[in-house]
């Protein structure tokens, strides 16, 4: 299945502090987002990276893609106690339909 | 606000019931999907609309039937669910088509209880 896993499923961190998510999946892919959800929200959409991209940045993330490993991380710098959520990678392949993992699930203490 | 509505956002009924949730876009988007959400789980893509048209059907069981009457307008129709049906469902729209244009934009969802 092209179904990411996020590792670890729950990280907790003070505030201020780096925070780093990882995504492994197991079939080659176009794409890979990563999206947040807030406590019984729907999702928002963080960052695309495509499969010939490497990183991207977005503010305060940063999305690494390595295809070889087909693994990805979603790096927050600077963390704040609003970053508290669950983040989601979702993986698209042909059809381009994402598909997304269980997620991990970030506390940041003030 | 990320211009995908759902109603209701609580829903609380029986196991005899029929009921309806409710999706509406404002985003021009021509893609629209239903997820379930449950606690543990990943995210379960349930169906999709693509043009009007149904493109995925994840093995959902007959109980939960789809209907979409326009690219703006999701509905998901209800009947004789079962309490493990509980869950957050999700709807989502976006651009059909490759690139960069599938980001998909989420409803706030619908907490459904089935007692």
């Amino acid at each position: 299945s092209q179904q990411g896993e996020e590792d670890p499923q729950a990280l907790s961190i003070q505030e201020g502090e780096n925070a780093t998510m990882n995504c492994s999946y197991k079939t080659s892919i176009n794409n890979l987002q990563w999206y947040r959800q807030n406590s019984g929200r729907g999702l928002v959409h963080l960052i695309l990276i495509r499969s010939n991209e490497r990183e991207k940045h977005s503010g305060r993330l940063r999305v690494t893609l390595d295809t070889s490993k087909k693994s990805s991380s979603l790096l927050i710098t600077a963390s704040r106690a609003a970053d508290t959520a669950s983040y989601f990678c979702a993986t698209a392949g042909g059809s381009y339909i994402p598909t997304f993992g269980r997620g991990t699930s970030l506390i940041v203490h003030p | 606000e990320t211009g995908v509505t759902q109603t209701p956002r609580h829903l609380v009924m029986g196991m005899t019931n029929k009921k309806s949730l409710k999706c509406e876009q404002h985003l021009g988007h021509n893609a629209m999907y239903w997820y379930k959400q449950s606690a543990k789980k990943p995210l379960e893509l349930m169906f999709v609309y693509s043009l009007e048209e149904r493109v995925e059907n994840n093995s959902v069981p007959s109980r939960f039937s789809p209907e979409c009457p326009n690219s703006s307008h999701l509905f998901l129709h209800l009947h004789t669910l079962q309490p493990e049906d509980s869950a957050l469902y999700l709807c989502a729209s976006s651009r059909s088509g490759g690139g960069s244009y599938n980001e998909q934009f989420f409803g706030p969802g619908t907490r459904l209880t089935v007692l």
